[in-house]
């Protein structure tokens, strides 16, 4: 089965940078998502890491380590529309196809 | 291209009632899974098919059916509606590498009074 932990919320203030962290437990590993998800609104695709490192996408990098079974989503130069919900997402495996799971999500909230 | 369409957005039930929640995806996705979120709870997979005609139980399947006749279409159906089953519901799709991650849909808020 899968155990996925990640704060419940998290502060941060225009410009800064902020580290979103997940550790999971499973059974088989098969990388890692994070999405993002506004109030009221469906989970966005942002990054999938199936081997160690950092990914950068523009002003968000998502770091994995297997060994640790440790993720990080990286937000630098914070803007107002980046307050939202972010989820990690861990697939497990039936008849050969990845479903995620997903944790409760870190709500974070961007002051000016 | 449309991507993941659930209907409807909104819907209010008497305990007691059944209703289907329709999804349907035009990107050919091979996947397809229903979630429900509830505050404080995450994403909690119900049901999920990885083919037309191949459906499975997810964490918390009690109360609700689903069948995948075609690629397009995997609706949900509630046997009888009961206030537990407020939530809003979440249906997703993916392609088979499953690297672009899950393409949601809009949502369904469902409320059981």
């Amino acid at each position: 089965g899968q155990n996925i932990d990640q704060p419940t919320e998290m502060t941060a203030t225009e410009g800064a940078i902020v580290q979103i962290n997940c550790t999971y437990q499973t059974s088989g590993f098969n990388g890692l998502f994070w999405y993002q998800q506004h109030a009221g609104e469906a989970p966005t695709f942002l990054s999938y890491n199936v081997l160690d490192g950092l990914e950068e996408k523009g002003r968000f990098s998502s770091f994995l380590s297997r060994s640790k079974g440790y993720s990080y989503l990286l937000l630098k130069e914070l803007q107002m529309k980046d307050s939202a919900s972010y989820l990690c997402a861990v697939p497990f495996i039936s008849g050969g196809s990845y479903i995620p799971t997903f944790g409760r999500g870190t709500s974070l909230i961007v002051h000016p | 291209n449309a991507g993941v369409t659930q209907t409807p957005k909104f819907q209010v039930l008497k305990t007691g009632q059944s209703m289907t929640l329709q999804c349907a995806q035009d990107m050919n996705h091979e996947y397809m899974s229903w979630y429900r979120q509830d505050p404080g709870m995450g994403l909690r997979l119900i049901h999920y098919s990885v083919g037309a005609g191949i459906t499975d139980q997810g964490e918390v399947p009690n109360g609700y059916n689903v069948s995948r006749s075609t690629t397009e279409d995997f609706p949900l159906r509630l046997l009888s509606a009961a206030p537990s089953q407020t939530s809003v519901y979440f249906c997703a799709s993916s392609s088979e590498s499953g690297a672009e991650g899950y393409t949601f849909g809009s949502g369904t808020r469902l409320t059981v009074v």
